[in-house]
């Protein structure tokens, strides 16, 4: 099993610049997430997914698109990016068994707007 | 709207000693506390866990409480060794969403 995949793993994109983060997971986990980690500021939700072809907006969900046309694929759009958008993406997906929920990330993009 | 807040953001101990890190959360039909842990330039990883119906949990080194009536929940290593320096975030499960802390860092020193 590979977990949890993301691409790329680093990126440098100019202002005004489009993007797609792909994440993929192998575990047939209903639930993925996608998070952006600036320092001092922990684990921010963008965007969630409950299920194939479900997305849900969370904490910090502006200047960001998603979608999850398969089950195992979540994508992260970036329609014109901004510096304010320069932090690491981390993707993860979970299964809720009714007692527990374990959310396994991806290793992260790195993303820098210029 | 939904808020995790977490104390201390910077802890230091010596080797052997305990550290203690907690969190406090808003939402009231949260249900699921996960503790995650991650080392520097790796990804989170998760630790322990709590749900709202039992008050602690130990899982060797590592435990957590929580006090749903205050909303207050914390986790607390013993024994500290210099493996467990990393960035510790605790979070807050309602319905689907999990809000998370803005992290701890832990340094062992030896």
């Amino acid at each position: 099993n590979a977990g949890v995949t993301q691409t790329p793993k680093f990126r440098v994109l100019k202002t005004g610049q489009s993007m797609t983060l792909l994440c993929a997971q192998d575990m047939n986990h209903e639930y993925m997430y996608w998070y952006r980690q600036d320092p001092g500021m922990g684990l921010r939700l963008i965007h969630y997914s409950v299920g194939e072809g479900t997305t849900a907006k969370g904490e910090v969900p502006d200047g960001y698109n998603v979608s999850r046309l398969k089950k195992q694929n979540f994508l992260l759009g970036l329609e014109s990016a901004a510096p304010s958008q320069t932090s690491v993406y981390f993707c993860a997906s979970s299964y809720w068994s009714g007692s527990t929920d374990t959310q396994y990330f991806g290793p992260g993009t790195r993303l820098t707007v210029l | 709207g939904e808020n995790v807040e977490q104390h201390p953001s910077t802890l230091s101990v010596q080797e052997g000693d305990s550290a203690v890190i907690k969190c406090t959360y808003s939402d009231s039909a949260s249900n699921y506390f996960p503790w995650y842990k991650q080392e520097l330039g790796k990804r989170p990883q998760l630790i322990i866990d709590i749900r709202s119906n039992v008050g602690e949990k130990k899982d060797q080194r590592i435990a957590v409480t929580l006090n749903k009536t205050a909303k207050h929940f914390s986790l607390h290593i013993t024994e500290t060794q210099p493996e467990d320096s990393a960035v510790y975030f605790c979070a807050a499960k309602g319905g689907f969403k999990t809000i998370f802390g803005a992290g701890t860092r832990l340094f062992v020193k030896a």
